[in-house]
Parts: structure tokens; C-alpha cells; sequence
């Protein structure tokens, strides 16, 4: 079956901008996380969805950074007036939801680069 | 909170050999769950074994099983006969009481010819 999907596969934007970063997950999973991965680093958790609601969102660094999830299916990441210190690949991945321990299966990533 | 210790950046391996990349947890849960990804250059995370902290046996996947010590705290991979293609950055994570997980610093495998 397909994989979680992640839209755009590369972002360029300018200081100042806002952008929008898609993750589509694995049908059926009802949990949703975004992370972020810094350079020669492991990846840091944002936001957890569970449904439609963010369950957890105590990793977003900034009120920059918003996470959406209407119809508990497809989540959108949205940075406003973005920083050069945002660059970084941006992970969502999905899991069943079924309890703590899931399994989480990641996206490609989506980096983004500010200049 | 949970906290995760890899203390190898990197490791080198000679092909069909063995071995063993060590990772070591911190946490005050009572129930959690650690899991070991693989990162290629090309970026994608991917899924490799998971151990539960009540699981009674260490877990095995084809090459690759987790030696878990609870009262160590340590949950180190073993990859066995190891392949050229193994060659990636490997990451150790947990989860518990928070469903997200918590990553270590990542080491850098690199299996010679």
C-alpha cells in the first residue's frame, strides 16, 4: 500500500514569507506527527494529531509554527514569517493510533530552505 | 520525558560481519517503547524493530535484533552479516507516556567492501 506522502519534496522561500509543507499519512492511521530533523541530527517532535485534534503540540517552538488537520486525514505544517533558522527537512509521520507504543512510519521529508 | 544516548557517531563494519550499535534510554514511564530506524543518504526514515517494555523476549526482524537490557537501559541494535547497503545513519527512539518519540543523536554506519 502507499507510504506517507509528503508535498513539496524541496521548499525555497525568502525570510519573511509564509509557507505551507503537506503530509498525506498511511490510509487508515488515525495519529499524525510532525518533526523536525536539523543537520546531522535526530529528528525533534512539533505536533501530534490524533483525529481531526492536536493532541500534543508542546514541540512547536513559536507561535510561527501552526498545524492543521480538518477531516483527520491530510495535515498541513504552516510557518509564518519564516526564519533562516527554520531550514531544516520537515518529517510527518503516521501510525494506527492504537496506543503508545505504535509504530510511526515516516514520510520522505519536505526540506525547507529560507534565505 | 524520555531521554536517548548513542554514544558511537560513527562505526565501521566489514562486510558479513557483525555488529553492534549501542543506545541507552532514560525514562520514568513505566510502559514504553523503543524503536531503531535506518536513514540512507537519500533521507527517509525507516522503520526497522521495536521492543515494548514488558516484552519478555528480545525482538528480532531478518538480520537485525534488538539486545534489550532493562536494568541496563540499554537497547542496542545487532545487525548480523552485514551488507553494503546497510550503510546509513541509524537512529534510536522511545515513546511512553508521550506518544511522540524522542530520537538520539544517530550513528553513522559505514560497511567496507
Amino acid at each position: 500500500g502507499a507510504g506517507v506522502s509528503q508535498t513539496p519534496s524541496n521548499k525555497v522561500t525568502e525570510k519573511g514569507k509564509y509557507v505551507e509543507l503537506r503530509c498525506d499519512p498511511i490510509s487508515g492511521h488515525t495519529a499524525l506527527y510532525w518533526y523536525r530533523q536539523s543537520l546531522g541530527q535526530g529528528p525533534e517532535f512539533l505536533i501530534y494529531f490524533q483525529g481531526t485534534g492536536a493532541a500534543d503540540d508542546s514541540g512547536l517552538p513559536n507561535d510561527r509554527f501552526f498545524a492543521v488537520r480538518p477531516e483527520g486525514s491530510v495535515s498541513t505544517l504552516k510557518i509564518q514569517r519564516t526564519e533562516r533558522g527554520d531550514s531544516a527537512v520537515y518529517l510527518c509521520a503516521s501510525s494506527l493510533g492504537q496506543g503508545r507504543t505504535d509504530t510511526q512510519y515516516f514520510g520522505p521529508g519536505t526540506r525547507l530552505t529560507v534565505l | 520525558a524520555q531521554k536517548i544516548t548513542q554514544t558511537q557517531p560513527g562505526m565501521f563494519v566489514q562486510e558479513k560481519e557483525a555488529v553492534t550499535l549501542d543506545c541507552t534510554y532514560d525514562t520514568s514511564d513505566p510502559s514504553y517503547g523503543l524503536f531503531w530506524y535506518k536513514q540512507p543518504s537519500s533521507g527517509e526514515m525507516i522503520f526497522l524493530i521495536y521492543q515494548g517494555s514488558y516484552d519478555q523476549q528480545n525482538a528480532t526482524e531478518g538480520r537485525y535484533s534488538l539486545n534489550f537490557q532493562k536494568a541496563r537501559k540499554s537497547a542496542n541494535l545487532v545487525i548480523s552479516a552485514s551488507q553494503l547497503g546497510d550503510s546509513a545513519m541509524y537512529f534510536c527512539a522511545g515513546s511512553g507516556s508521550a506518544r511522540q518519540l524522542t530520537f538520539g543523536s544517530g550513528t553513522q554506519l559505514t560497511v567496507l567492501p
